[in-house]
């Protein structure tokens, strides 16, 4: 079975700087996808950005970025250009493509993240 | 389209009784899920199915029964409520292709079993 560790369960960031999320998993699948979902305070589920396994190239979507490490099983997310709509719980997912058992998330238990003005 | 919906959003119980979470998509999914989100377990996953007719155990099944006679809608039941249900419950609904494997949540539910 796999894991999903986040080891930050509270973060801060001023508005406009940096903040990065970490991420590690544990597995012995090579082909599998990792995800990044924030889930703001109306609970709603948001991907924000995922990441294929089998792909070198780090993911990038707008001021999202992850540092994908495969050897050291590491995902991180780096926020850039922090802003107060990015406050917000965010969990790593991680999934292996199996198509009988619905391609189904394992989630990390999360970190706040509040972005202060 | 609506995408996933989920009802009710809010709902107290009291221990020991019984009710049904509604979980429906338009998207003509082949896949749909239950997960349930408690604090600092992020979310786990109670049941899924693959489509309609077929459904199977997550990681934490038990008190809890789905079934899927179409392929929009996938019900939750929980038959006899306890305090360790109490949670916040999403459905999610994913296609079966390859490509993005993205998952579409619903709005949740929250529940409080006293």
């Amino acid at each position: 079975a796999q894991t999903v560790t986040q080891s930050q369960p509270e973060m801060s960031v001023q508005e406009a700087e940096t903040v990065t999320l970490s991420c590690t998993y544990d597995t012995s699948e090579n082909n599998y996808y990792l995800f990044w979902y924030k889930q703001p305070p109306s609970r709603q589920m948001i991907l924000v950005i995922r990441q294929e396994a089998y792909k070198q190239q780090n993911a990038t979507e707008n001021r999202f970025s992850v540092n994908f490490q495969k050897a050291a099983k590491s995902f991180s997310l780096k926020i850039s250009d922090s802003q107060l709509g990015d406050t917000a719980m965010y969990f790593c997912a991680f999934m292996k493509p199996d198509y009988n058992a619905g391609n189904m998330l394992t989630f990390g238990g999360g970190t706040r993240l509040m972005v202060k003005p | 389209n609506a995408g996933v919906t989920q009802t009710p959003k809010f709902q107290v119980l009291k221990t020991g009784q019984s009710m049904t979470l509604q979980c429906a998509q338009d998207m003509n999914h082949e896949y749909m899920s239950w997960y349930r989100q408690d604090p600092g377990m992020g979310l786990r996953l109670i049941h899924y199915s693959v489509g309609a007719g077929i459904t199977d155990q997550g990681e934490v099944p038990n008190g809890y029964n789905v079934s899927r006679s179409t392929t929009e809608d996938f019900p939750l039941r929980l038959l006899s409520a306890a305090p360790s249900q109490t949670s916040v419950y999403f459905c999610a609904s994913s296609y079966r292709r390859t490509g993005g494997y993205e998952q579409y949540f619903g709005p949740g539910t929250r529940l409080t079993v006293t």
